[in-house]
């Protein structure tokens, strides 16, 4: 079972920033936060990862609380291009471990 | 493009028909993995290879029969399928931490058992 919760859908006006939630409240010390999206029957895409410290890259920002209990996914000027289906996992480095995805968030951006 | 690539994209079988999913990456991964992803369901992982040696099997029937020779190369090897079979598979493969961790994904392969 996936280890973390996260809201069905969301929307979001284009141009605006989209902040997905994500709760995984039952974290361990060595698993890292991971964000794939998958584009309506594409392959999933990974965004972003992060232990403890945010992390930012060229596609989102990760917010990651000080208790490591939840984090936040920001795409800071959704496009229509981001709507897709965004999924929050939590995933050990040590090795080789899949990912476990869950239902995640269908994320609506409306022009 | 993510490096990882899935070929067919699309296949229509029979249900007394046997055929294959291919995957292939040259990202110099060493662990490749199948996922099942039926309509409006998430993603549910059928098989785990780490060094092409096979180190998790979810409960998948034996209907389905993965193939890893290398590192580079993971086959789905398809018999006897059920109409309920039909749906994306997807292959991803990944190298263990503590850097470059992220697994790759191919945009699948649209299975359909008539």
């Amino acid at each position: 079972d996936a280890k973390t919760t996260q809201p069905p859908s969301m929307d979001c006006a284009e141009g605006r920033a989209a902040n997905l939630p994500c709760n995984h409240s039952t974290i361990s010390g060595n698993e890292y936060v991971y964000w794939y999206r998958q584009i309506h029957s594409q392959g999933p895409q990974y965004i972003i990862h992060g232990l403890k410290n945010n992390e930012t890259n060229e596609m989102a920002s990760l917010i990651i609380t000080e208790d490591r209990k939840s984090s936040t996914l920001i795409l800071p000027h959704a496009t229509l291009r981001d709507t897709a289906v965004y999924y929050c996992i939590v995933r050990n480095n040590s090795g080789n471990t899949p990912l476990v995805f869950g239902k995640g968030t269908r994320l609506s951006v409306i022009a | 493009e993510t490096g990882v690539t899935q070929t067919p994209r699309h296949l229509v079988m029979g249900m007394t028909n046997k055929k294959s999913l291919k995957c292939e990456q040259h990202l110099g991964h060493n662990a490749m993995y199948w996922y099942k992803q039926s309509a409006k369901k998430p993603l549910e992982l059928m098989f785990v290879y780490n060094f092409k040696e096979q180190t998790e099997n979810n409960s998948v029937p034996s209907r389905f029969s993965p193939e890893c020779p290398n590192s580079s190369h993971l086959f789905l090897h398809l018999h006897t399928l059920q109409p309920e079979d039909s749906a994306l598979y997807l292959c991803a493969s990944s190298r263990p931490g503590p850097m470059n961790t992220e697994a790759f994904f191919g945009q699948g392969t649209r299975l359909t058992v008539v």
